[in-house]
């Protein structure tokens, strides 16, 4: 058990770029988060997963934002037509049902030029 | 609504006890947690607490809980450098019981002098 992965770790793009992020899960947590952190602040939940059912998404979930597990197990987020205001640190994290702690990963910081 | 809120910065000397604030205005949260942030780590749950318990101990952690005030305390005994970090205190809104989503403040940053 390695934890939560993200990849990558670190992404600088040109605004109006698309990008993804991946985040990899502990492995038999059927649960996964998807949170947006900005400098100073705590994160916000975007949304969240159980096995390949998204089940909630943040009104912050623009429609340029998707995020998608499509079997069950890794998941991505892609941002289309990126803003500056989009800069920030994406994290994810998993858990088991019926447990009350998230692992996070390391998160991806991402910054819009 | 949702919202937490937290003071943003403490400073204490190696040794002292260290007391971490937070506020939260749904009195429907269920459970309240404390997350620890170092630089360049993902986010770590310290621990957390059930609505109905009024204290939690965990070692050198003292969760204190004010359902009334709506306010969540985090004390560390025997502060250490190696607990400065940022701390955050995140509950679990009415709801959210089957998603487990959390709602974070802004986080508190703990200063630990030698």
């Amino acid at each position: 058990d390695t934890g939560v992965s993200q990849n990558p770790r670190h992404k600088i793009t040109k605004r109006g770029q698309n990008v993804t992020f991946r985040c990899d899960p502990i492995s038999e947590h059927n649960r996964l988060y998807w949170y947006r952190q900005t400098l100073g602040q705590g994160p916000e939940f975007l949304t969240y997963f159980q096995n390949e059912a998204q089940l909630e998404k943040s009104r912050l979930l623009s429609d340029r934002f998707s995020a998608e597990r499509p079997k069950g197990s890794f998941s991505t987020l892609e941002i289309q037509r990126t803003e500056q205001g989009d800069s920030a640190m994406y994290l994810c994290a998993s858990s088991r049902p019926g447990e009350r702690e998230q692992f996070f990963g390391p998160g991806t910081r991402l910054t819009v030029l | 609504g949702e919202d937490v809120e937290q003071s943003l910065f403490l400073s204490v000397r190696e040794g002292d006890s260290s007391v971490i604030n937070c506020t939260y205005t749904d009195s429907s949260s269920t459970y309240l947690y404390w997350y620890k942030q170092e630089p360049g780590a993902g986010l770590q749950l310290l621990t957390y607490i059930f609505s109905n318990m009024d204290m939690k101990q965990d070692q050198r952690l003292t969760v204190l809980l004010n359902k009334k005030d709506k306010h969540l305390s985090l004390r560390i005994a025997d502060t250490q450098t190696g607990d400065s970090a940022i701390y955050f205190c995140a509950e679990s809104p009415p709801g959210s019981s089957n998603t487990g989503k959390l709602i974070f403040g802004q986080g508190t940053t703990l200063q630990v002098k030698p």
